[in-house]
């Protein structure tokens, strides 16, 4: 079946770090892929995503392409800030049902530090 | 707009009871998804229901059960509780199913004790 496996945290980066998570997935089909983020106590917030291959998706600093050669969605961003520490879970559409069932990875703990 | 709402936000239960969860969809979503977000496993699929009907489920026993109501809100009920049940259970809603954005509620906590 569909699954996605995410670089293992924690992760901890200076303010103004360059940051990278990794996230590739396995699917059969053509899934929409998604980053979401989850701020300590909170639910989930969708980051961004990309719904076909070559599509960037890009939201508050945070950028990720759809490779579908290399069926990675990494997640970027150029200067991270102390708030952006939270869990980020990459996610697929599960393209063996209908509608919007998400497949996640295991999440990656992000810590800045000032 | 209001987003996706659950009840409770804690729920403390003793092993053995039941458990029920509510969620409340974005307006005009007509899907709602259940996820169990126990510590160190991640986010794991549990229900998802469209129009009334439950469309699919994960892994999980039977004793997870759930149903969806007219108003397309949904309940969440977990018999016999276990001490392995202690997690966050987070709601999400979509418009009709084929679209595959879903937008999540801020989670219950239940502990079961």
């Amino acid at each position: 079946g569909d699954s996605v496996t995410q670089m293992e945290g924690p992760v901890t980066l200076s303010e103004e770090a360059f940051l990278t998570i990794n996230c590739t997935y396995t699917a059969t089909g053509y899934p929409s892929l998604f980053w979401y983020v989850q701020y300590p106590g909170e639910g989930l917030q969708l980051l961004l995503k990309a719904t076909k291959a070559d599509d960037k998706g890009s939201n508050k600093g945070f950028e990720a392409t759809y490779r579908k050669e290399t069926t990675s969605f990494h997640l970027e961003k150029g200067s991270v800030q102390v708030s952006d520490s939270a869990v980020y879970f990459c996610a697929l559409s599960d393209t063996n049902n209908q509608g919007g069932k998400l497949i996640f990875g295991q999440g990656t703990e992000l810590s800045v530090k000032p | 707009e209001a987003g996706v709402t659950q009840s409770p936000t804690h729920l403390i239960k003793t092993r053995g009871q039941q458990a029920t969860l509510r969620c409340s969809p974005i307006s005009g979503h007509t899907s709602v998804y259940w996820y169990q977000q126990a510590l160190g496993l991640g986010l794991q699929f549990l229900l998802w229901y469209d129009e009334g009907e439950e469309r699919n489920r994960g892994n999980f026993p039977p004793r997870f059960s759930g149903r969806q109501f007219p108003n397309y809100s949904s309940e969440l009920n977990v018999n016999a509780l276990e001490l392995e049940d202690s997690a966050l259970y987070l709601c999400a809603s979509s418009v009709p199913a084929g679209v595959t954005e879903a937008f999540f509620g801020q989670g219950t906590r239940l502990t079961v004790v």
